[in-house]
């Protein structure tokens, strides 16, 4: 039972660069969910997604882009990374989006932007 | 999302019950509570989570007082590897929006 993965575990990259972040869950989950995590700030929603070829913005989406072509996989790309995108990335999924429908988190990736 | 008030630190002696516990005077009647759990440098764990009735599953035990104001985690028979920041979060509505609080850091002592 793999349940959800993501990858890679951690991740550094420069100031500029382009970097994709990739997240796979073996429930079929419909839902999937990106946040990151930071000191001071807990846990912050970047983008979500209800099923394949659907996604909405969460409370930090911007400098971040998602796509979801397969139900399976949510990649979250850093189109030009920034140093304020260092944090630790944490992918979960739920098998609906109603209120009872627990999420549940993958170990996440740490990502350093020089 | 209603917000929810913890005790920053709580420590606990092994094999003994650790009893977490959390306000949330604010909730409404449609949210649920939810615990989760964060081990350092590892994803939040999903424990258990409730919306009036007390829950058990083979982790922990969700204790909801009446008037929904505040409840209680109880891990029955703490282990060190129990020692994590717990997170008590109210939610509702179908983005499913988790806002995480400061937790409270459990420390199991052996």
């Amino acid at each position: 039972d793999a349940g959800i993965t993501q990858s890679p575990r951690y991740k550094i990259t420069e100031t500029g660069r382009q970097v994709t972040l990739m997240c796979h869950q073996t429930w079929s989950h419909s839902y999937m969910f990106w946040y990151r995590q930071d000191l001071g700030h807990g846990l912050r929603l970047i983008y979500y997604s209800a099923a394949a070829d659907i996604t909405d913005k969460g409370e930090v989406p911007d400098g971040y882009v998602v796509s979801r072509s397969k139900t399976e996989n949510f990649p979250l790309t850093l189109e030009s990374a920034t140093r304020s995108q260092t944090s630790v990335y944490f992918c979960a999924s739920s098998e609906t989006g109603a209120p009872n429908s627990p999420l549940h988190f993958g170990n996440g990736t740490r990502l350093t932007v020089t | 999302d209603a917000k929810t008030t913890q005790p920053p630190s709580m420590d606990c002696a092994e094999g003994r019950a650790a009893n977490l516990p959390c306000n949330h005077s604010t909730i409404s009647g449609n949210e649920y509570v939810y615990w989760y759990r964060q081990i350092h440098s590892q994803g939040p764990q999903y424990i258990i989570h409730g919306l009036k009735n007390n829950e058990t599953n083979e982790m922990a035990s969700l204790i909801i007082t009446e008037d929904r104001k505040s409840s209680t985690l109880i891990l029955p028979h703490a282990t060190l590897r129990d020692t994590a920041v717990y997170y008590c979060i109210v939610a509702s509505g179908s983005a499913r929006q988790l806002t995480f609080g400061s937790g409270t850091q459990l420390t199991v002592l052996p």
